[in-house]
Order: C-alpha cells, then sequence, then structure tokens
C-alpha cells in the first residue's frame, strides 16, 4: 500500500526565514509525485507534479524536489500570504487512479 | 485555465433528508472525477472515482447506496448523500483530471451540517 508522511505537522516561520517541509513515500512504481496548498476552509490548489528523482520545479518563492525515496518543497524568503496547509500526495503505476495524500504540513508566516 | 466549481459551497440540512452536491469542470472537458472527504485537522479522504457514463468505484468502507455519485456529462459530477444523519457532518471536495493528465484540480468545497 502507498504511504505518505510529512514533516513537520505544522512550522512556524518568520517572514524573511527560509525553510523546507518534507514528504517521503513509499509507492509501487511512481507516477506522479503532487504538491498542494490548501488554505482554511477551501479545496487544494495545484502547486507541482515530478516524476522522476532529480526533477525540480519551480513556482515564486516555492521549489520543490525529488529523491527515490522523498520530495522536499524549499520555500525562500517566505511571506505571510504563505501561510497555508501543504499536502503531498503520490500515484503509483498501476492502472487505478487513485491518489494517496499525506496529512500536510500547516505553515505559519508571522510578519 | 483548469477550474473545477462546487455548488452549494455551504449546507445545512435535517436529519434523514437528502443532499445533492455539483461539481463542474470550467474550462476543461473531465474525464475522471473524485469525491473526497476531509475531517477537521485531517487529510483528504477518497470516497469514489467516477468516469464520465460509467459507474463510480467506491472506496472501501463508502457505503454505495448512501453516497450517490452520477458522472452524466464531461463536465458534471454529482454527489447525492441520501438520508443523511449528523455523522455525515463534514467538508465534501471534488477533483477532475483532464485526459491523460495525472493532476487533479479541486473543487472549492462543500460543508455540509447536518442536524
Amino acid at each position: 500500500e502507498d504511504q505518505v508522511t510529512q514533516s513537520p505537522e505544522a512550522l512556524r516561520l518568520q517572514e524573511g526565514e527560509s525553510s523546507s517541509l518534507n514528504c517521503s513515500y513509499t509507492v509501487s512504481g511512481l507516477r506522479g509525485l503532487f504538491w498542494y496548498r490548501q488554505d482554511p476552509g477551501k479545496g487544494p490548489e495545484f502547486l507541482f507534479t515530478l516524476y522522476s528523482a532529480g526533477e525540480e520545479k519551480e513556482k515564486e518563492r516555492l521549489k520543490a524536489t525529488l529523491t527515490k525515496k522523498e520530495s522536499f518543497l524549499h520555500i525562500t524568503a517566505p511571506k505571510p500570504e504563505d501561510s497555508a496547509t501543504y499536502l503531498c500526495a503520490v500515484r503509483n503505476s498501476g492502472g487505478y487512479q487513485k491518489v494517496t495524500f499525506g496529512t500536510g504540513t500547516k505553515l505559519q508566516v508571522i510578519p | 485555465g483548469a477550474v473545477v466549481s462546487q455548488h452549494p459551497s455551504r449546507v445545512i440540512c435535517k436529519s434523514g433528508t437528502s443532499v445533492k452536491i455539483e461539481c463542474r469542470s470550467l474550462d476543461f472537458q473531465a474525464t475522471t472525477m473524485f469525491w473526497y472527504r476531509q475531517f477537521p485537522k485531517q487529510s483528504l479522504m477518497l470516497m469514489a472515482t467516477s468516469n464520465e457514463g460509467s459507474k463510480a468505484t467506491y472506496e472501501q468502507g463508502v457505503e454505495k447506496d448512501k453516497f450517490l455519485i452520477n458522472h452524466a456529462s464531461l463536465t458534471l459530477s454529482t454527489l447525492t448523500v441520501t438520508s443523511a444523519h449528523p455523522e455525515d457532518s463534514s467538508f465534501y471536495i471534488c477533483s477532475a483530471t483532464e485526459g491523460g493528465a495525472y493532476e487533479q484540480y479541486f473543487g472549492p468545497g462543500t460543508r455540509l451540517t447536518v442536524t
């Protein structure tokens, strides 16, 4: 069974203080690792898809990286508007389209 | 692009009644739609997967007769919670994928409260 573990559960940063969120996974044949941002009371917003180890993607202050066992979401010089819960998910190589989500990291950026 | 809407955003119903939630892909054709449930401070729990024109595939433990899913067109899926009870109160979120793409795009969610 696919598993996704995210750490830390919660992270509090000062504005401008860079950090990384971790997503460790076990999956039978990775077909995609996804990062989402979720604000309270809203649906997740798609950020990135990573497909193979060594791949990196960037969007504004966010950069996602992937190894064979984990993914990191690096946040550079965060701003208060980056406060949200960040979710990681994986899809395996089976024909079934199910995606397994982690429980998320709740990020709070303090001005 | 890749916008998914849900209606209603909030609904309050009495125990024993049924509630229908709509999920629409606004700017793409959604070959597959997913329905999730999310409890406070927990992650997304997949309830079912539906392909246009086919019966939905339900996850283990999800009652098919209680959570009726219809995916009648490439832009619309509906979830009907039948004979709702207070324990069905939750945040329901749909998502959709386009063609063979793997990324799921999520709707804004529906907060259901059963009194």
